[in-house]
């Protein structure tokens, strides 16, 4: 089945600064890759995602970046601010053989996002 | 706009008894996922269903199950609670055709006692 790694499990960054979050993934089926942010006690949100036919999409301060013959995909956040901070989980989904249904999402372990003013 | 409601939003329950926690999809979805997270960890993926059919199965325990009804709610159902089965229970939902984004409620925080 899919396994998803993350790296770091924590990041700290000054104000202003860029954060970057690397995740890969082991099954090559895998096609769709969301980046959630959730913050203590709360629901994962979506920030930003990508398909496996895009090399690169931008959201504002959000980056997400694929590279799926290295199998591996990065958020970069820049001009981080307090509120950034939070735990980020990065995500990989299939589709299933089957019916061409949605497969289930296979989460990384989370990097905590600590922004220090 | 509706998002995903989940019910309770918080649950007390002692060893070896039963919960059942309920998900009320986003309108039209047809796709519910189950996801269980503990203090500090990742959702780990525990169940879901298409068009009331489970569609893929994960890390859930024989002691839980779980259904999708004709109106596309979902329960799951948790019987010998543990010690361990304290944790954030999320369910998501989504359309089925399309890489669509999936949207999680607010989760169902268990404490077993």
């Amino acid at each position: 089945g899919e396994n998803v790694e993350q790296h770091p499990s924590t990041l700290s960054v000054q104000e202003g600064d860029s954060a970057v979050i690397k995740c890969t993934y082991s099954d090559s089926a895998s096609n769709y890759f969301p980046w959630y942010k959730q913050e203590l006690g709360k629901r994962p949100q979506l920030i930003i995602d990508i398909r496996s036919n895009v090399g690169e999409k931008k959201d504002q301060r959000i980056a997400v970046t694929l590279n799926k013959t290295a199998k591996h995909f990065s958020l970069h956040i820049t001009e981080t601010q307090p509120e950034d901070s939070a735990v980020y989980f990065c995500a990989a989904r299939k589709r299933l053989n089957y019916g061409g249904s949605q497969g289930n999402l296979i989460f990384g372990k989370g990097t905590k996002l600590s922004v220090k003013p | 706009a509706a998002g995903v409601i989940q019910s309770p939003r918080h649950l007390i329950k002692e060893k070896r008894e039963t919960a059942t926690l309920k998900c009320y999809p986003i309108p039209r979805h047809d796709t519910v996922y189950w996801y269980q997270q503990g203090p500090g960890q990742d959702p780990q993926f525990l169940i879901s269903f298409y068009e009331k059919m489970q569609s893929d199965k994960g890390s859930i325990p024989d002691r839980f199950s779980a259904q999708q009804f004709s109106d596309y709610h979902s329960e799951l159902n948790m019987s010998s609670l543990e010690l361990g089965d304290s944790a954030l229970y999320f369910c998501a939902s989504s359309l089925r055709t399309g890489d669509t984004e999936a949207f999680f409620g607010q989760g169902t925080r268990l404490t077993v006692v």
